[in-house]
């Protein structure tokens, strides 16, 4: 019962780099998020999709890209990583009609 | 807009004492979901206790209670005989249950130290 899983956990990126955040659920929930946590700050919606094909803006999108091809993977995708994007990435799902979301692990990264 | 104020950043509880964590919203819809998350210092999102705006009664999950005053727009948590592991980050988020993208918003957390 593996729920949602993220990967890497940690990662250093240098100033320009790119890099994917991977997110798996094993829930066959159809609504995902990706949130950054700052430090000392609560979460900030970055992306969400309500479907496979569907992807939104959340509050907080600059700089970031999603795709959802497959209801089970939501990947975010860092474009010229930058020092305002070391941060905290969560990942969630819940399905339509309830309430709880479920979050994975995180992934700390960190652009210096 | 919704936006979830939490107002402690930082309380203090002696072991086996209850501790009330404030939270105050706003919002317009009638239809919204608020919801209680504890972040240890291992950094993942614990989901603790919901309670949806059209509940009559308080939400209780163990020692966990959610003391909900719609008028005055709160829904503060109650934490009764508080446990050293108890000392974490508490966020208070709400989720409109009427919109179609169903994400929570935060609040920036109060964090909770349990004293033995």
């Amino acid at each position: 019962n593996a729920g949602v899983t993220q990967t890497p956990k940690f990662r250093i990126l240098k100033i320009g780099q790119s890099m994917t955040l991977q997110c798996t659920q094993d829930m066959n929930h159809n609504y995902m998020y990706w949130y950054r946590q700052d430090p000392g700050m609560g979460l900030k919606l970055i992306y969400y999709s309500v479907g496979a094909g569907i992807t939104d803006k959340g509050e907080v999108p600059n700089g970031y890209n999603v795709s959802r091809s497959t209801t089970e993977d939501f990947p975010l995708r860092l474009e010229l990583a930058a020092p305002s994007q070391t941060s905290v990435y969560f990942c969630a799902s819940t399905r339509r009609g309830t309430y709880e979301q479920y979050f994975g692990p995180g992934t700390r990264l960190t652009v210096t | 807009a919704q936006k979830i104020t939490q107002t402690q950043p930082g309380m203090f509880v002696q072991e086996k004492e209850a501790v009330t964590l404030d939270c105050t919203y706003d919002t317009s819809d009638p239809s919204y979901g608020l919801f209680w998350y504890k972040q240890p210092s291992s950094g993942e999102m614990i989901f603790l206790i919901y309670q949806g705006s059209y509940d009559q009664q308080n939400a209780t999950e163990g020692r966990y209670s959610l003391n909900f005053q719609k008028a005055r727009k709160s829904a503060n948590l109650v934490i009764s005989a508080s446990q050293l592991g108890d000392s974490a980050m508490y966020f208070c988020a709400m989720r409109d249950l009427g919109g179609s993208q169903g994400n929570l918003i935060f609040g920036k957390g109060t964090k909770l130290s349990v004293k033995p």
